[in-house]
């Protein structure tokens, strides 16, 4: 059973487009994020929802809009794409929200390519 | 903001050898965590160290954390091809609750 999944794996659409990434986890957690990791493999979080709720918002263009219907799942949608938005999209999600702990679960990323 | 930085950025190894990656925080860290992505694949967890000082083995994998608990070291004794992947560190600031700050990562490459 795949814990954390994310549709689709590959992505490929012109500048301009508007696209959707979803994310689902099946492991009960109460937090997911979204990161984005570039070309030089730096990965750099995005958002993070605790049970729906955003509590990270990072410096990321409103161009990027993250929503969580319920706790399992966290979509990304993408408006106007530009050519710099090609990175592969990861989604994770952790049990916890407090500092001590939190291992976070990843996703098996999403290949976003803007042409 | 903080930053978290790993040195080398790239290092090749032949099998057998060993091989240590260092993290540095421009902050004081909460805990740190390690990951591993295989080429390919996504971040794995591999370990969280919290206390100042903390050492932490899993077989041939040494984990510490500094006493300043601003840096941290990853060991890898007689690589095995099955080590290739780049290792990050990411710390959880004092005084942010939810947030990882992921470091820039070092890539193993191990050849027979």
């Amino acid at each position: 059973d795949t814990a954390v999944s994310q549709t689709p794996k590959y992505l490929v659409t012109q500048m301009g487009n508007d696209k959707s990434i979803k994310c689902e986890q099946n492991l009960g957690h109460d937090t997911m994020y979204w990161y984005k990791q570039d070309s030089k493999k730096f990965l750099k979080i995005m958002f993070s929802y605790n049970n729906k709720e955003l509590i990270i918002n990072e410096t990321v263009p409103n161009r990027f809009s993250p929503k969580s219907p319920d706790k399992a799942h966290l979509n990304l949608h993408i408006n106007s794409l530009e050519l710099g938005d090609s990175a592969v999209y990861f989604c994770a999600s952790s049990r916890y929200v407090d500092r001590a702990l939190g291992e976070q679960y990843f996703g098996p990323g999403t290949r976003l390519t803007v042409t | 903001g903080q930053q978290v930085m790993q040195i080398p950025q790239y290092q090749h190894v032949q099998e057998g050898e060993d091989f240590t990656t260092y993290c540095n925080s421009s902050t004081t860290l909460s805990n740190i965590q390690w990951y591993k992505q295989r080429p390919g694949g996504h971040p794995v967890f591999l370990i969280q160290l919290v206390k100042s000082g903390e050492v932490k083995k899993q077989k041939r994998l040494t984990f510490q954390f500094g006493e300043a608990k601003k840096n941290s070291s990853l060991h890898i004794t007689a690589t095995q091809t099955t080590d290739v992947g780049t290792y990050f560190c990411a710390g959880r600031n004092t005084g942010t609750a939810s947030k990882l700050t992921f470091g820039t990562g070092t890539r193993l490459q191990v050849t027979l």
